[in-house]
């Protein structure tokens, strides 16, 4: 089974703070994503990544950044938190390569709610 | 702008009825749609999937419909069960887009025993 998690369940932070948020998969994917999930919403894409050190812009990449240093290992950054980055952020990966490729299913982590206060 | 819809933000349904979930699109270049359920404080966990070269997938108790010239999908739960009760998104993809998937803004399906 395909595992993807994320450091942490729950966090709370300040204005102004620098928040990381890491998510880990354990079964070699290439395709990895960072989503936040507000009510009314749906899931938005923040920045996806096909490969180490590649990283590509989703529909709402202003105040994030990402790392992608290692194949299992995605990271979100948040450079100066603000309340409106208070959200539920998702993590998710698939195997497939770049390219054509539509056939395969995203796996979610559990994801990480965050508050900025 | 928002190219997958779920215009329903709620359904509910009694236990052993069937469940009824709509999602429409605007991207003719969509080729593959994908539901998703969601259980609170949980990540997404897929469901089924349909290719655009199909019109109906089944599997159990879950048929995906897709009519490509409306450019509406359809999931159908029968018989629903209060353990469906979650919140559902519909995703869909086109090919050479990376793999990126655009999600729907959600149902939340509550099974009443």
């Amino acid at each position: 089974d395909v595992k993807v998690t994320q450091s942490s369940r729950y966090l709370v932070k300040r204005t102004g703070e620098k928040v990381f948020l890491e998510c880990v998969q354990d079964m070699d994917h290439e395709n990895m994503f960072w989503y936040r999930q507000d009510p009314g919403l749906g899931l938005r894409l923040i920045y996806f990544s096909y490969d180490v050190k590649m990283k590509e812009k989703g529909d709402i990449p202003e105040g994030y950044s990402v790392s992608r240093e290692k194949k299992e290992r995605f990271s979100l950054i948040l450079e100066s938190a603000s309340t409106n980055q208070t959200s539920m952020y998702l993590c998710a990966s698939t195997g497939t390569g770049i390219g054509l490729r539509s056939t395969d299913t995203q796996y979610f982590g559990p994801g990480t709610r965050l508050t900025v206060l | 702008d928002q190219q997958v819809k779920q215009n329903s933000p709620s359904l509910s349904v009694q236990e052993g009825r069937i469940s009824i979930l709509n999602c429409d699109y605007t991207n003719s270049m969509f080729d593959y749609f994908l539901w998703y359920k969601k259980y609170p404080a949980e990540g997404p966990t897929f469901l089924i999937s349909i290719s655009s070269i199909k019109d109906k997938n089944e599997d159990g108790r879950f048929t995906v419909f897709l009519n490509k010239s409306a450019k509406h999908l359809s999931l159908h739960i029968v018989p629903s069960q209060p353990g469906d009760s979650a919140v559902y998104f519909c995703a869909a993809s086109a090919r050479g887009t990376g793999n990126q998937f655009y999600f729907g803004t959600g149902t939340s399906l509550t099974v009443i025993p």
